[in-house]
């Protein structure tokens, strides 16, 4: 594996499920983030994790919840999401402090029922 | 005003036509410039970076920034079809820990 992966790639969930989002970076980087793009909007920053510390939280949320078990793998667990929630989730990853050189994985596109 | 404005198309230009893809900004801190592609069905990926004003060249692809206008460009000469995908413009504060602020995107599609 290169680069960042993210599974699953699409996922549809009802509103009280529980899901989790993962991603992997083989890049060594060691700092992660967790992106959502909706049609028509900008990228939205939701989380930065810099070796392993979450350094940010973009006013997220509670329903989404992350985890940062070491500086190459990043969850985002999901539950009782709202219909509005349904995204394309990016995950990426760069070297600390280095926000302006971020590699994107292929995301993951989450249906909320 | 928002921060970052993009037209978000769409674009359809012919395949060897010049492309122009532009955003503005309000934030004048604004010190880095970034040109994102994103074909469907993938995450962005980085395709030009500019630190503060001026030109910067990379085979087809020429970014542009001029920041007295708040305003950056990216062109693509010699078009081709493979070049149809999303181009997100970013950017950010110095210091290397500023967040990155997206534009919306511009869909671009050349025709063969």
């Amino acid at each position: 594996e290169t680069g960042v992966t993210q599974t699953p790639r699409h996922l549809v969930m009802g509103m009280t499920n529980k899901k989790s989002l993962k991603c992997e970076q083989h890049l060594g980087h060691n700092a992660m983030y967790w992106y959502k793009q909706s049609a028509k909007k900008p990228l939205e920053l939701m989380f930065v994790y810099n070796f392993k510390e979450q350094t940010e939280n973009n006013s997220v949320p509670s329903r989404f919840s992350p985890e940062c078990p070491n500086s190459s793998h990043l969850f985002l667990h999901l539950h009782t999401l709202q219909p509005e929630d349904s995204a394309l989730y990016l995950c990426a990853s760069s070297q600390a402090g280095f926000y302006n050189e971020q590699f994107f994985g292929p995301g993951t596109r989450l249906t909320v029922l | 005003q928002k921060e970052v404005e993009q037209d978000p198309g769409p674009l359809s230009v012919p395949e060897g036509a010049i492309v122009s893809l532009n955003c503005t900004y309000s934030n004048s801190a604004f010190q880095y410039f970034m040109w994102y592609r994103q074909y469907s069905r993938k995450g962005p990926e980085l395709l030009m970076y500019t630190y503060s004003s001026g030109n910067k060249e990379d085979g087809r692809f020429t970014a542009q920034v001029d920041k007295s206008s708040k305003y950056i460009s990216l062109f693509i000469r010699d078009s081709q079809p493979s070049d149809s995908a999303t181009y997100l413009c970013a950017m950010s504060g110095q210091g290397g820990s500023e967040k990155l602020v997206f534009g919306k995107g511009t869909k671009l599609t050349v025709n063969p």
